[in-house]
């Protein structure tokens, strides 16, 4: 099984910020890898796919990049909307995993 | 717009059998481009894949709960179906069912329903 790490499980920022959130997996993954936000009472809503795909409706502020077994999740200037848990996510032959996610709350 | 909701008993006692339904609407399961998948997610916790199916047969199954798992497809309905035997109080968590990108990603997600494992 693959196993993804988040770092850091929360970030404590303020609006305007960048924020940068990293994902590793134990195994190169390639760039099969997508990213969740979810927000409190809300099922998970996909930001990116394929490592740097942004999904339907994203705002171009949301970013990823990476490939292998490290990857990054870019929201370049935080709107007030983005406080939420984010998730990490890959497919491997045998199944998929996620990662523990991490946590913006406001500084 | 597809829309997918799940349906089912939120109460389930120790060691009986867990069954869900997920309605879809607006997309056909029976659509050769995508599979139907199962997440769950523990109350405060993080997510974890539970299975994926597509019509035609082909099925994934996480290997941790692979033992106790079926998924399958109604198509005369449009409905996509979830059976857990052998319930504990650790399987006690929120079920999401999401169209899924044929094993790449989960998209969108239902607005899933809290089963609770007790007697």
């Amino acid at each position: 099984e693959t196993v993804m790490t988040q770092s850091p499980a929360t970030l404590s920022v303020s609006p305007g910020e960048r924020v940068t959130l990293s994902c590793r997996a134990s195994q190169n993954v390639g760039t099969w890898l997508a990213w969740y936000q979810q927000k409190p009472g809300q099922a998970p809503r996909l930001l990116i796919s394929g490592a740097s795909v942004r999904a339907t409706g994203i705002p171009a502020r949301f970013s990823g990049s990476g490939s292998g077994t490290e990857f990054t999740l870019t929201i370049s200037s935080l709107q007030s909307e983005d406080f939420a848990v984010y998730y990490c996510q890959q497919y491997d032959k045998w199944s998929y995993t996620f990662g523990q996610g991490t946590k913006l709350d406001f500084k | 717009q597809l829309q997918l909701r799940e349906s089912g008993p939120r109460l389930v006692k120790p060691s009986e059998t867990l069954s869900l339904t997920c309605s879809v609407s607006g997309e056909s399961v029976s659509n050769d481009k995508y599979f139907w998948g199962w997440i769950r997610q523990p109350p405060g916790k993080g997510l974890e894949w539970i299975g994926s199916l597509h019509h035609n047969g082909r099925i994934r199954y996480n290997p941790s709960l692979e033992s106790r798992v079926t998924v399958s497809l109604d198509t005369s309905r449009n409905q996509v179906s979830l059976n857990l035997t052998s319930v504990t109080a650790a399987d006690t968590a929120i079920y999401y069912c999401a169209r899924d990108f044929n094993f790449d990603y989960f998209d969108p997600w239902g607005q899933g329903t809290l089963v609770t494992v007790s007697s």
